[in-house]
C-alpha cells in the first residue's frame, strides 16, 4: 500500500535552515509529481509547492518562493524541501502528497504523509 | 490566485442527519474541484474529485456536485466517523488553492 513518512521537522531559530524528506513506498514514485502542504497550528491547509515527475518542472507558493526548494531522488524513492531563511510564520504541519494521476502535478492528492512539525521560534 | 470560500464555517449536526456544505470559487474552475475531510491530529483524506466523483474506498453517503463557481458536498446521513473538518479545494488552476474549512461537530 502507498506510504508516505515525512521526517526532519522540529524547532529552529528565524534566519536558520532546515532540510524535509518524505520517504514513499507501495508505488512507482518516479511516475508521479509530488507536493508538499502546510497547516500553520489551527489554521487551515496551504499549499507550498510541487516537483514534476521527471524533476523538470517546479512551482511554488508566493510566501516560501525565494527561500524554499523542493527536490526528489527518484532513485531513492524520496522527495525533499529545503527550507532556508525560516520566518515565524513558516511554523506549521508540514506534509507531503502525492498527485492521484501519473505524469500529473496539478495538485489533487490521493495520499497525504502523517506530516511533520516545523516550529520557528527564537 | 483563484480563492475558494466554504460555508459555513462551522455547524451542529447530530448522527443520522443530513449535512451540506458549500464552496464558491472566486472565478470559474469548471469541475476542477476536490473535498477532503481532516479529522483532529490526522492528515487529510480525499473524499470527492472532479466536483461528483468518488474516491475509491470513501462510503457512498458522500456526494458532491456542482460546476463553474458553485460547489456542494453532502452527507446523507451523519455518522460519528465523519466528525471532522472539511476543505474544497480547486486544482484548475495553480497554486492549488483550498477553502477555510468547515468543522462538523456533534450536537
Amino acid at each position: 500500500q502507498v506510504q508516505l513518512v515525512e521526517s526532519g521537522g522540529g524547532v529552529v531559530q528565524p534566519g536558520r535552515s532546515l532540510r524535509l524528506s518524505c520517504a514513499a513506498s507501495g508505488f512507482t514514485f518516479s511516475s508521479y509529481g509530488m507536493h508538499w502542504v502546510r497547516q500553520a497550528p489551527g489554521k487551515g491547509l496551504e499549499w507550498v509547492a510541487v516537483v514534476s515527475y521527471d524533476k523538470n518542472n517546479k512551482y511554488y507558493a508566493d510566501s516560501v518562493k525565494g527561500r524554499f526548494t523542493i527536490s526528489r531522488d527518484n532513485s531513492k524513492n524520496t522527495l525533499y524541501l529545503q527550507m532556508n531563511n525560516l520566518r515565524t510564520e513558516d511554523t506549521a504541519v508540514y506534509y507531503c502528497a502525492k498527485d492521484k494521476y501519473s505524469d500529473s502535478g496539478v495538485g489533487l492528492f490521493d495520499y497525504w504523509g502523517q506530516g511533520t512539525l516545523v516550529t520557528v521560534s527564537s | 490566485d483563484i480563492q475558494m470560500t466554504q460555508s459555513p464555517s462551522s455547524l451542529s449536526a447530530s448522527v443520522g442527519d443530513r449535512v451540506t456544505i458549500t464552496c464558491r470559487a472566486s472565478q470559474s474552475i469548471s469541475s476542477y474541484l476536490n473535498w477532503c475531510q481532516q479529522r483532529p491530529g490526522k492528515a487529510p483524506k480525499l473524499l470527492i474529485f472532479a466536483a461528483s466523483s468518488l474516491q475509491s474506498g470513501v462510503p457512498s453517503r458522500f456526494s458532491g456536485s456542482g460546476s463553474g463557481t458553485d460547489f456542494t458536498l453532502t452527507i446523507s446521513s451523519l455518522q460519528p466517523e465523519d466528525f471532522a473538518t472539511y476543505y474544497c479545494q480547486q486544482t484548475y488552476s495553480t497554486p492549488p488553492t483550498f477553502g477555510q474549512g468547515t468543522t462538523v461537530e456533534i450536537k
